[in-house]
């Protein structure tokens, strides 16, 4: 079975660039989640989509970054303009979420690699 | 007070070992509760969950203490190849979907 994939795998530009990332969760899974981690402020949750719509979007650092949810197997993230600081692991994990009942895990994709210089 | 909180460690312990790992959280109203490992360089991965009667796989067992807000994972026997971050995840009872994870402790498994 596909798992969460993510694309680049790595990405270096420079700063000032727009960067874009990209999610596919798997299927079947309505919540999607993007996480940032860095060595210094550990695994940090960004925004979350169920069933496509944003639902908490409260750790987006700034305007700067932007997330969407088109349908249901494909996000984004967006930087612009992108700078050093945001330099870090960007992961995307999807998840089943039920109206009731115990949270599912979530399953994690590779990540991307970002390093503005 | 954080959400969930971890010793980082790290934990250096020779082959065979058994090593325990503690986290405690705020939220009482919490109900999921997971263990992640994460390898350097790698994403998170799904290690187990936790019940509330406390469960096994194999060489890993999780205990949860809803009195004392606290989860645990034992770990029996070590291998080199347990060397990673183990993450304590419990969710979020706000917010449906949502998870918070710790910082996560460090295991160094030495030959």
């Amino acid at each position: 079975d596909a798992g969460v994939i993510q694309s680049p795998r790595h990405e270096v530009t420079e700063m000032g660039q727009e960067v874009t990332l990209r999610c596919k969760p798997i299927s079947g899974h309505n919540s999607l989640f993007w996480y940032r981690q860095t060595m210094m402020r550990g695994l940090e949750l960004l925004i979350y989509f169920n069933n496509n719509v944003p639902i908490d979007d409260s750790g987006m650092p700034e305007d700067r970054f932007s997330a969407k949810m088109p349908n249901a197997s494909f996000s984004t993230l967006k930087i612009q303009p992108s700078e050093p600081r945001d330099s870090a692991v960007y992961f995307c994990a999807s998840s089943q979420t039920r109206d009731r009942g115990p949270n599912q895990p979530q399953h994690f994709g590779d990540g991307t690699r970002l390093s503005i210089l | 007070r954080k959400e969930v909180e971890q010793d980082p460690g790290p934990f250096n312990v020779p082959e065979g070992a058994t090593v325990a790992f503690n986290c405690t959280y705020s939220n009482s109203a919490s109900q999921s509760f997971f263990w992640y490992r994460q390898d350097c360089r790698k994403e998170p991965k799904l290690l187990m969950s936790v019940y509330s009667s406390g469960n096994e796989d194999g060489r890993f067992t999780a205990q949860l203490n809803r009195a004392s807000q606290y989860i645990s994972l034992l770990i029996r026997d070590s291998k080199l190849s347990d060397s990673a971050t183990y993450l304590c995840v419990v969710n979020n009872p706000g917010n449906t979907g949502k998870l918070i994870f710790g910082q996560g402790t460090t295991l160094q498994v030495k030959p």
